[in-house]
């Protein structure tokens, strides 16, 4: 299994919710990623899980929350969002260092 | 600080002919390099990478150039073909951090 798996493919939500974003991983990968993408912009960091320990947050408001329950699984937690908060968010993991660096193929989020 | 650079924003080439990405950087840390395509609403799929200590990775239709002296690498493509149409994203890398370019939208025309 050489994939990244990202659930759900597409996710509509109001402001008032609360909602999951999931991605596995069975390659082994150590180190896993969040990255949230607008239209027609790169990738943006937004987490980092190294060995299901978080060491990188950039700087990303807390109605986002990741959580790594295990060295295969990594969630994004996510309420009260706002309507700018629609974007692509992309999931991917790496071995040591970027070795194997690979993305899901994310999920499209759209917040009404 | 934008510290990678893909100045230009698209580029349109004629089926078969060779297409050339260009990504500049800034942070002389940056000591692994890869390129991804991506098509719309879908994550970036790899394409090819290249170490520092090289100065040229070739694969298939594929090479990228490094040029560590003026902090440029290229990607190109020969031939070209319409499915290869898609945005290029080139990205360096320090520890295990990726930092994107803008990318570059590759058209291929038949």
């Amino acid at each position: 299994d050489t994939e990244v798996t990202q659930t759900p493919k597409h996710l509509v939500m109001g402001m008032t919710n609360k909602k999951s974003l999931k991605c596995e991983q069975h390659m082994g990968h150590r180190a896993m990623y969040w990255y949230k993408q607008k239209a027609k912009k790169p990738p943006e960091l937004m987490f980092v899980y190294s060995y299901e320990k978080l060491s990188i947050n950039e700087s990303v408001p807390s109605r986002f929350s990741p959580e790594c329950p295990n060295s295969s699984l990594l969630n994004l937690h996510l309420h009260a969002l706002q309507p700018e908060d629609s974007a692509l968010y992309l999931c991917a993991s790496s071995q040591q260092g970027v070795y194997g660096y690979t993305f899901g193929s994310g999920t499209r989020l759209t917040v009404v | 600080d934008q510290q990678v650079k893909q100045n230009s924003p698209s580029l349109s080439v004629q089926e078969g002919r060779i297409s050339i990405l260009n990504c500049d950087y800034t942070n002389s840390m940056f000591d692994y390099f890869l390129w991804y395509k991506k098509y719309p609403a879908e994550g970036p799929t790899f394409l090819i990478s290249i170490s520092s200590i090289k100065d040229k990775n070739e694969d298939g239709r594929f090479t990228v150039f490094l040029n560590k002296s003026a902090k440029h690498l290229s990607l190109h493509i020969v031939p070209s073909q319409p499915g290869d149409s898609a945005v290029y994203f080139c990205a360096a890398v320090a520890g295990n951090m990726l930092t994107f370019g803008g990318g570059t939208r590759l058209m291929v025309k038949p």
